[in-house]
């Protein structure tokens, strides 16, 4: 079953525009992170952030955590050709922390 | 650092036949995943090794679907016999000891069971 489910389900921009995806999850979680999957290729790990932990930055990227709406959002700034891509968040279950769950994605065209 | 390396990366069987994927994870991570990827849809977990021991095999079918990791080396993931619902990216993870770490990904298997 789905854990995460992003919001929008597709989202297109210019270069150089901000581009902000949403996930919401269901039940009680010790980290969250986001991964990234260009087409017909494999994911790839963009950044953990943990359920004490509110806001984490890496270049590029802002990720946000609110564990009381269990909703998480990541900022891309400054978008480039190079970002589109499918973005996923993943939790891991508080009775299960090896254990990841994927949402749904996140489909993101940027023109240049 | 090599990769996660999968192998082949398209399969084109019809229905009721076997099929079977390889997976090589980084040297040194202990945990490999099994993931099946249904087009639009997040990746969901078929099977979690340790070593050669699984963790968690809940949403694997097993009346179709095996899977081993004999030297806690590769992995192989079979489906027998396949069906069209079995139409999917088959994805292989490693990590190195799985305890909320990364996860990091093969480039998958596409799989179209006609």
């Amino acid at each position: 079953s789905q854990q995460g489910e992003e919001d929008p389900q597709a989202l297109s921009i210019q270069e150089g525009e901000n581009a902000t995806m949403n996930c919401s999850y269901k039940t009680s979680i010790n980290n969250l992170q986001w991964y990234r999957q260009n087409s017909g290729r494999g994911l790839v790990h963009l950044i953990l952030i943990r359920s004490n932990e509110r806001e984490k930055h890496s270049g590029r990227l802002r990720v946000t955590l609110d564990t009381s709406k269990k909703s998480s959002s990541l900022l891309i700034t400054a978008s480039r050709a190079a970002d589109t891509a499918s973005y996923f968040c993943a939790t891991d279950t508080f009775y299960n922390t090896d254990k990841l769950i994927f949402g749904t994605g996140t489909r993101l065209q940027v023109f240049p | 650092e090599a990769g996660v390396a999968q192998s082949p990366r398209y399969k084109i069987i019809e229905k009721r036949q076997s099929v079977a994927f390889w997976c090589n994870p980084i040297s040194g991570h202990a945990t490999l995943y099994w993931y099946q990827q249904i087009l639009g849809q997040g990746p969901k977990l078929l099977i979690q090794f340790q070593n050669n021991g699984v963790v968690d095999d809940s949403q694997l079918p097993k009346d179709r679907f095996s899977a081993e990791r004999l030297k806690g080396v590769d992995s192989t993931l079979k489906i027998q016999p396949a069906k069209l619902e079995d139409s999917a990216v088959y994805l292989c993870a490693s990590s190195y000891s799985g305890k909320q770490e990364t996860q990091y990904f093969g480039p998958g298997t596409r799989l179209l069971v006609l």
